[in-house]
């Protein structure tokens, strides 16, 4: 079975201006996570998604960063506009998230570096 | 709010012997707890995971071991190879339903 699919895998931006990054899941996977990793540290939740309803954004600061999945399939995670502390790796997961299937799954990241 | 402590942050062991790595958690309601290996500029992948009706589970070298009175966890990998040279994280799946994680331990292993 195909992982979980992210694009660019690299980006290099100036401060201020926009970015976006693109998800695709597992198939059949209904649970879609997006994380932040930091250098030297472990992944942050940044949004979960259960099919098309994000169910838990609390740690997405919504004045620059916004995502979508509305087909519950594909997710676009974008910062508008973008700092010089965003620079990490973007990580994107997915879940089968029915049944007590709870294990998630990693895509390569988005490593995005703001000059 | 929830918490993830993860000990060390760097091991370095001698390629044959034994690595451990421990995690305590914060919320008590945690009912599963995975671990993942990540190699340098790659996705951290599952390696093992546990739940909280389980007190131990092992797959070849590695095992998992949860005390859920304590709230503590443990990785334990034996006859370390120089490819489990990678960093490692717990994790702790909360009352919200989202994974926790620690700060990652960087083991080295010498061949």
């Amino acid at each position: 079975e195909a992982g979980v699919v992210q694009s660019p895998r690299y980006k290099i931006i100036e401060k201020k201006q926009p970015v976006a990054f693109w998800c695709n899941p597992i198939s059949g996977h209904n649970t879609l996570y997006w994380y932040l990793q930091n250098l030297g540290q472990g992944p942050e939740l940044l949004i979960r998604y259960e099919n098309e309803e994000a169910v838990d954004d609390s740690q997405l600061p919504k004045d620059r960063f916004s995502a979508e999945r509305l087909k519950g399939v594909d997710s676009t995670l974008k910062i508008q506009p973008a700092e010089l502390g965003d620079s990490a790796v973007y990580l994107c997961a997915s879940s089968l998230g029915r049944q007590g299937r709870v294990t998630q799954y990693f895509g390569p990241g988005t490593r995005l570096t703001v000059l | 709010g929830e918490n993830v402590e993860q000990h060390p942050s760097t091991l370095s062991v001698q390629e044959g012997d034994s690595a451990v790595i421990k995690c305590t958690y914060s919320d008590s309601a945690s009912n599963y707890f995975p671990w993942y290996k990540q190699e340098l500029g790659k996705r951290p992948q599952l390696i093992i995971d546990i739940r909280s009706n389980v007190g131990e589970k092992k797959d070849q070298r590695i095992a998992v071991t949860l005390n859920k009175t304590a709230k503590h966890f443990s990785l334990h990998i034996t006859e370390t190879q120089p490819e489990d040279s990678a960093v490692y994280f717990c994790a702790a799946r909360g009352s919200q339903g989202n994974l926790i994680f620690g700060k990652g331990t960087k083991l080295s292993v010498k061949p």
